[in-house]
């Protein structure tokens, strides 16, 4: 079983749309917990980046974390075209080590 | 503007070639990193290092060599005993000893066999 799964879509939403990504995980020792957005030949971008359990929002962006389930989701509001990317969860079990377990990434499309 | 550059963007390996990608941040990081990333595939670590001089291997180190002689660079050598190359590969870092630090991302550079 892998550390991280995560649906590779693609998935296709109309514009202002809201989206939910999501991952899972088997580690119950993560803590942190990562989302980044990668366009077409280009690296992967922080969007947010939350510890433990709970809510955080940023913008459009809410980045939710359930450790009871190891179950971490996105949601992004009002889509946009700009939105069209890959999404890819990554976490991690301290802030000190580097070991960091990534998703393979899910592809969205916001169709105008 | 403070980021990490990755160069070239395009890189092409005869066979039996070592190929050297670049890595620099103005960041004044102390860690970085090189994953490799395949279609279908999560990001996978090649070698990470916390301070200058010294590096650590990742999950698959085999066939590549770093080196880490200066603070802002990590440049990664593809050696010819590395037998599939072929991917994108991305330079990383982030700040340590500061509380929690998320990784950051250069562009990366796509390498393909002539």
């Amino acid at each position: 079983q892998k550390e991280v799964e995560q649906d590779p879509g693609p998935l296709s939403v109309p514009e202002g749309a809201i989206v939910s990504l999501n991952c899972t995980y088997s580690n119950s020792a993560f803590q942190y917990f990562m989302w980044y957005r990668q366009y077409s030949r280009k690296g992967p971008e922080l969007l947010m980046y939350t510890y433990s359990s709970g809510n955080k929002e940023d913008g459009r962006f809410t980045a939710q974390v359930d450790k009871s389930s190891k179950y971490i989701s996105l949601f992004i509001r009002d889509s946009q075209p700009s939105d069209s990317a890959t999404y890819l969860c990554a976490m991690s079990p301290t802030n000190t080590g580097n070991q960091f377990y990534f998703g393979t990434g899910t592809s969205l499309t916001v169709i105008p | 503007d403070g980021g990490i550059t990755q160069s070239p963007k395009y890189l092409f390996r005869k066979e039996g070639q070592n190929v050297t990608l670049s890595c620099e941040q103005n960041l004044n990081h102390d860690a970085m990193y090189w994953y490799r990333q395949d279609p279908g595939q999560g990001l996978r670590l090649i070698y990470y290092s916390q301070i200058v001089n010294d590096f650590q291997k990742g999950d698959i180190a085999e066939g590549y060599s770093v080196s880490r002689e200066k603070k802002e660079s990590f440049p990664l050598t593809v050696t010819s005993a590395q037998k599939n190359p072929t991917a994108f590969y991305l330079c990383a870092s982030r700040a340590i000893g500061q509380g929690d630090q998320p990784q950051h991302f250069g562009d990366g550079t796509r390498l393909s066999i002539l």
